[in-house]
């Protein structure tokens, strides 16, 4: 059981490129996140999915996109990529309603 | 406005000696609280939580309480063990939120053997 997939793993980019942040879950959950974690800052939410079809803005959702593409799969666009984007972002997965997440093991991205 | 802090970014003890990590919120409609667990180059994982209408909950060696009227909680590992070593976020969120957590800044322990 794979749980939270995200890909890629490590990304490098330049100031300007934009990339798009792949994650699928196979628990059949309702709900997706992406988080960012920064050193001393915790995970910070950019955006989620309660539901397929659904998406809304969290705490950080400037520079940021997301697609609820189906119920599995829920990606994280950076259109033009800044280096206060740098980080390293999770996405997670839960049952509607309960704030016990499962995580992906994280996608670390630099802008240079 | 840091809604949740973890004011000591790391904490070291002795295998076998009782663990205690200090959480502090500041929102009061803040109702379900939790500790997640993180290794390096994992994603966190969750450990254990906590509604606001109990002040205790417990879980094997883990035991989180409550002080609503301090808006503090704590999670307490007895006894530790070195495989509990790893960073500790506290997590908090409102009613009817889901997973919109809001997390402290996370404590990192270090169990020696």
């Amino acid at each position: 059981n794979a749980g939270v997939t995200q890909t890629p793993k490590f990304q490098v980019l330049k100031t300007g490129q934009s990339m798009t942040l792949q994650c699928a879950q196979d628990m059949n959950h309702n709900s997706m996140y992406w988080y960012r974690q920064d050193p001393g800052m915790g995970l910070r939410l950019i955006y989620y999915s309660a539901s397929e079809g659904t998406t809304d803005k969290g705490e950080v959702p400037n520079g940021y996109n997301v697609s609820r593409l189906n119920k599995r799969e829920f990606s994280l666009r950076l259109e033009s990529a800044a280096p206060s984007q740098t980080s390293v972002y999770f996405c997670a997965s839960s049952e509607s309603n309960t704030g016990e997440l499962f995580f992906g093991e994280g996608s670390r991205l630099t802008v240079l | 406005d840091q809604q949740v802090k973890q004011n000591s970014p790391s904490l070291s003890v002795q295998e076998g000696r009782i663990s205690i990590l200090n959480c502090d919120y500041t929102n009061s409609m803040f109702d379900y609280f939790l500790w997640y667990k993180k290794y390096p180059a994992e994603g966190p994982t969750f450990l254990i939580s906590i509604s606001s209408i109990k002040d205790k909950n417990e879980d094997g060696r883990f035991t989180v309480f409550l002080n609503k009227s301090a808006k503090h909680l704590s999670l307490h590992i007895v006894p530790s063990q070195p495989g509990d070593s790893a960073v500790y976020f506290c997590a908090a969120r409102r009613y009817n939120q889901g997973g919109k957590l809001i997390f402290g800044q996370g404590t990192e322990l270090s169990v020696k053997p």
